[in-house]
């Protein structure tokens, strides 16, 4: 069973909406991501939190605010989506920096814009 | 970062049969991951090799990791039905990027 824990599981919001996805993990990890995955697609890489401040961001569209209120929690704020970002939003969490350190998912939240 | 590429695509096996699944990459690493998902489910940490290691064990899983090609196997052995998944490779760096490959689908029959 993962210890990051997402929500909500599934959400249905329309192009004009104004959401939140959120994620919590209490194993002390001060690295924090957020991944996309499309269907039969792997997962990539959108943000990195560490130590609570944004230390990489792909290109994503700014339609997409991530926020890092505190070391154990990271919420993905959604506003004017189109269709195509519809997909498995992946929260995970790792120990920061380091020589290699596993990365732990959470069972994600599937976004559908409708 | 950099990705990692499975081979083969997909893969359909027997229940108790060996499931050997390869990863290439392109730079150096220091170290490789692998991860399983179930469908529609997060990603499991399945085990981590550094670039100092040859081998490792882990259950009923086996992993190589040979710098010199490039290259890591995933071994499954005995394999049964809920081992079907897809899993993919994660070569890593110190930065805690991951970037995976386009993962192998495994299909254990009972």
């Amino acid at each position: 069973d993962t210890e990051v824990t997402q929500t909500p599981k599934h959400l249905v919001m329309g192009m004009t909406n104004k959401k939140s996805l959120k994620c919590e993990q209490h194993m002390g990890h001060r690295a924090m991501y957020w991944y996309k995955q499309k269907a039969k697609k792997p997962p990539e890489l959108m943000f990195v939190y560490s130590y609570e401040k944004l230390s990489i961001n792909e290109s994503v569209p700014s339609r997409f605010s991530p926020e890092c209120p505190n070391s154990s929690l990271l919420n993905l704020h959604l506003h004017a989506l189109q269709p195509e970002d519809s997909a498995l939003y992946l929260c995970a969490s790792s120990p920061v920096g380091g020589l290699g350190n596993t990365i732990y998912f959470g069972e994600g939240s599937w976004l559908t814009v409708v | 970062s950099q990705q990692g590429e499975e081979d083969p695509q997909a893969l359909s096996i027997q229940e108790g049969e060996n499931a050997t699944m390869n990863c290439s990459y392109k730079t150096s690493i220091n170290n490789l991951q692998w991860y399983r998902q179930n469908s529609g489910r997060g990603l499991v940490h399945l085990i981590l090799i550094r670039s100092n290691e040859r081998e490792k064990h882990s259950g009923r899983l086996r992993v190589t990791l040979d710098t010199s090609k490039k290259s890591s196997s995933l071994l499954i052995t005995a394999s049964r039905a809920a081992d079907t998944a897809s899993y993919f490779c994660a070569p890593g760096t110190s930065y805690g990027k991951l970037t995976f490959g386009q993962g192998t689908i495994l299909t254990v029959h009972p």
